[in-house]
């Protein structure tokens, strides 16, 4: 069954320092998401991307987040300049086009320290 | 500002009975639910989904109920298994934005054997 993918499974970064996530979503999918969970709260959406632009977003998503489809399968999400409160697991997710089911198929996520 | 609300942190049901989870929500726009199941080190699992213009949707052992009057929803499990038991999220978009989902804060279901 296919499924979503993401690298690295845990990423330790410096505060101030720029980290990219990586994601392959599920190959025939059109739509691609990222969300983060900070241990012990409730999952956030961060950004929707169709199309090779950014669909919807939220306001946790400032000018330090960024998102790139830099191939045909890899979706990344940069974060510029870290800081202390973006440690979390970020879920990258990825949806068929189509309107019968606005189902999102969730990797196992990245989980990122910044100390 | 909780437009998603899971009262209920954790819930404990014997294997073989009904596990009943439930939902609330504040925002009138809202006209998608979707519940995710998530294991521990795992990504969230879609279960199940109903559109606004329904107010039930069954797929197996997973039934959901929706009452928009109430702004209320409810995830039935019959009969709940021990393999059933991960933290179950409450999900919810607005026809305007489908994509952006808005998730509750999860409830911890145990099936004890």
């Amino acid at each position: 069954e296919p499924e979503v993918t993401q690298t690295p499974s845990h990423q330790v970064t410096q505060m101030g320092q720029e980290v990219i996530l990586r994601c392959v979503p599920i190959s025939n999918h059109l739509y691609f998401y990222w969300y983060r969970q900070i241990l012990g709260q409730k999952v956030e959406f961060l950004v929707s991307f169709y199309n090779n632009e950014i669909s919807e977003k939220s306001e946790i998503f400032d000018d330090q987040f960024s998102v790139e489809r830099p191939d045909g399968s890899n979706f990344t999400l940069k974060i510029r300049s870290t800081k202390l409160e973006d440690s979390a697991m970020y879920f990258c997710a990825s949806r068929e086009t189509g309107l019968a089911s606005y189902e999102q198929y969730f990797g196992p996520g990245t989980r990122l320290t910044v100390t | 500002d909780q437009q998603v609300k899971q009262n209920s942190p954790s819930l404990s049901v014997q294997e073989g009975r009904i596990s009943i989870l439930n939902c609330d929500y504040t925002n009138s726009m809202f006209d998608y639910f979707l519940w995710y199941k998530k294991y521990p080190a795992e990504g969230p699992t879609f279960l199940i989904s109903i559109s606004s213009i329904k107010d039930k949707n069954e797929d197996g052992r997973f039934t959901v109920f929706l009452n928009k009057s109430a702004k209320h929803l409810s995830l039935h499990i019959v009969p709940s298994q021990p393999g059933d038991s991960a933290v179950y999220f409450c999900a919810a978009s607005e026809e305007t934005s489908y994509d952006k989902v808005i998730f509750g804060p999860g409830t911890s279901l145990s099936v004890i054997p």
